[in-house]
């Protein structure tokens, strides 16, 4: 099956700090997204980019289908961005609903 | 507002027994999903439901079950067979054609004693 790798596994920023968080898959997909879960568990629904680019605020992600990564960029980081980031892809062939997940790059802001 | 609700927070579960795990929401989502998430792991998909009387098993079905009588709620029962139940569960749902908004209730911590 697809396989979805993340990297940095885990990150430490000083806040106000850029940074860039990438995701590989392994095969065409026809859905990715990118999801951040704060540190008590609550997962909040970040991007649908299966291909472009997408901004929002201090977010921002670009896709490129073509080589099979995409990537997360935090600007201006801050301790609310504290927290695991997931990519989730499905593949082409199959229910584009169905989502398969990276293993998160875990995200520590300090003050 | 809006929204899936899990229940409850915390769960403890005796070796041998079944516990249900709720989940409602009020988004009018056709689609809904459990998923299992281990320390430092992904998430892994149980089961989902596309639409009400009707589910399919994910990557790690086994020892679980599921029903979806009502389109707000799709419970999950985790049974004595499932051997290794202590997780972090996650609900989710989406709805329309799109492949965005993906909501997520704030889980349920299953511990077995």
């Amino acid at each position: 099956g697809i396989q979805v790798e993340q990297s940095p596994p885990d990150l430490i920023l000083q806040e106000g700090a850029n940074s860039t968080l990438r995701c590989n898959f392994s095969d065409s997909v026809n859905n990715l997204q990118w999801f951040h879960q704060n540190p008590w568990g609550q997962l909040i629904n970040l991007f649908y980019i299966p291909s472009g680019t997408k901004q929002n605020g201090r977010l921002s992600a670009t896709t490129v289908a073509t080589e099979r990564y995409s990537l997360l960029y935090i600007s201006s980081s801050q301790t609310t961005d504290s927290g695991v980031y997931f990519c989730a892809v499905s593949p082409n062939a199959g229910n584009n609903r169905k989502l398969i997940w990276g293993l998160g790059t875990s995200l520590a802001v300090n003050p | 507002d809006g929204g899936i609700t899990q229940s409850p927070k915390y769960l403890f579960r005796k070796e041998g027994q079944n516990v249900t795990l709720s989940c409602e929401q009020n988004l009018n989502h056709d689609a809904m999903y459990w998923y299992r998430q281990d320390p430092g792991q992904g998430l892994r998909l149980i089961y989902y439901s596309q639409i009400v009387n009707d589910f399919q098993k994910g990557d790690i079905a086994e020892g679980y079950s599921v029903s979806r009588e009502k389109k707000e709620s799709f419970p999950l029962t985790v049974t004595s067979a499932q051997k290794n139940p202590t997780a972090f569960y996650l609900c989710a749902s989406i709805g329309g054609q799109g492949l965005d908004g993906y909501t997520f209730g704030s889980g349920t911590r299953l511990t077995v004693v």
